[in-house]
This record gives C-alpha cells, sequence and structure tokens, in this order.
C-alpha cells in the first residue's frame, strides 16, 4: 500500500524567507508526484507535477520541487516567500494502479510580514 | 469558464435524512471523484467514476452513493447520513483519470447533527 507523510502540520515564516515543505511517500511501484494548493475557502489547485523526465520541476509561481526515488521524497521549495502564498499544500501521489490520488494530510504555510 | 461546481456550499442537517450533494463539471471531462477532508487526515477518496455508468469506490465508501448517468453529473448520495460523516467534501474532475491534473469544486460543508 502507498502513503504519503509531510512531515509539517504547520509552517511558519516571515516574508521574503525561503521555505521547504517536505513530503516523502512509501509505494512499491514507480509512481507519479504531485503538489496541490488550497487558499482559504477554495478547492485544491494543482501546483507542480512529476510524471517522468527531469527529476526537477517547477511551477510558474516561482515553486519548485525534486523528486528524489532514493529517498522517496518530493520535497517543495521557494526561495522567496509572498503574504500570497499563506495557503495550505498538499502533496499526493498517483500512479499506483488505484485510479486515486493518495494525499498527505497538508502542511500549513503561514507567510507572516 | 472552466469550473467544476457543487451545491450546495453549506449544509446543517439531522441524522438520518437523505441529502444530496451535486457536482457538475463543463469540461467534457471523463474521471470524476468525490474526496471527504478531515483535520490531519488530508483528502480521502470516496467514489470515482471513469465513464458514464461507470463507477467505483475509493477508500471511504460506506454510507455514501453515488451514480454517473450523464457525464457532466456526479451527485454524492448520503442515504442515512450520520454525525460521523460531518465533513469538507471535494467534487474533481479531469481529463481521463487520477494523474491528469485534476480540477477540484469550492467544497462543501457538511454538518450532519
Amino acid at each position: 500500500a502507498q502513503s504519503v507523510t509531510q512531515l509539517d502540520s504547520q509552517v511558519p515564516v516571515f516574508e521574503e524567507a525561503p521555505v521547504e515543505l517536505r513530503c516523502n511517500y512509501s509505494s512499491s511501484v514507480s509512481v507519479y508526484l504531485f503538489w496541490y494548493v488550497q487558499y482559504p475557502n477554495q478547492g485544491l489547485q494543482l501546483l507542480l507535477k512529476y510524471l517522468s523526465g527531469s527529476t526537477l520541476v517547477e511551477s510558474i509561481n516561482g515553486f519548485e520541487a525534486e523528486f528524489n526515488k532514493s529517498q522517496t521524497s518530493f520535497h517543495l521549495r521557494k526561495p522567496s516567500v509572498h503574504i500570497s502564498d499563506t495557503a495550505e499544500y498538499f502533496c499526493a501521489v498517483g500512479g499506483t494502479g488505484r485510479r486515486a490520488l493518495t494525499f498527505g494530510s497538508g502542511t500549513r504555510l503561514q507567510v507572516q510580514p | 469558464e472552466a469550473q467544476v461546481t457543487q451545491n450546495p456550499r453549506y449544509l446543517i442537517t439531522v441524522t438520518g435524512k437523505k441529502l444530496t450533494v451535486t457536482c457538475s463539471q463543463n469540461m467534457n471531462h471523463e474521471y470524476m471523484s468525490w474526496y471527504r477532508q478531515d483535520p490531519g487526515l488530508g483528502l480521502r477518496q470516496i467514489y470515482y467514476s471513469m465513464n458514464v455508468e461507470v463507477t467505483d469506490k475509493g477508500d471511504v465508501p460506506e454510507g455514501y452513493k453515488v451514480s454517473r448517468k450523464e457525464k457532466r453529473n456526479f451527485p454524492l448520495i448520503l442515504e442515512s447520513p450520520s454525525p460521523n460523516q460531518t465533513s469538507l467534501y471535494f467534487c474533481a474532475s479531469s481529463l481521463d483519470g487520477e494523474n491528469q491534473p485534476q480540477h477540484f469544486g469550492d467544497g462543501t460543508r457538511l454538518s450532519i447533527l
């Protein structure tokens, strides 16, 4: 069975500081990996995804994540956060044959001025 | 505008009173699914549908029913709601499966008293 672990439930950070949101997964098969973001009172939106190819993937708003197969990790990073990045971030794994995504429990990023 | 529409957004009801949460997408997507979101647990899939008249159970299907009579609609039915079904529910759709970008509705907050 696959599982996704997000090690931090909350991450407070000051504006313009760097941030890393950690995600580890377990699966016996090759996987696809995703980060979704949820702004207050909204549904989730896809932030970025790893399906194959380059292990470093980037989003249009400055986030990036690196797939590390040996460490089974897919950590999300941003070199300089903005107030508008305040949201909850979910890591998810697919491609396991279950026809469903398995989500982590989420990390709430709180950007302070 | 491409969107997934859920109704109602909020509902407070009592144990045993049947209710339906509607979900409609305008993107001609094949794949639709329902999730519930609970604090500390992330999102867990209830049911999914690969196409019209094709539905299957997710991780937490007990107490729920779905139908897919038309491609655009995927209602979630609680025949006899109980307090443990109090949760935030999301409908999602994608082109043809869980590994495509999921488009989420804005959520339905259900309170079962």
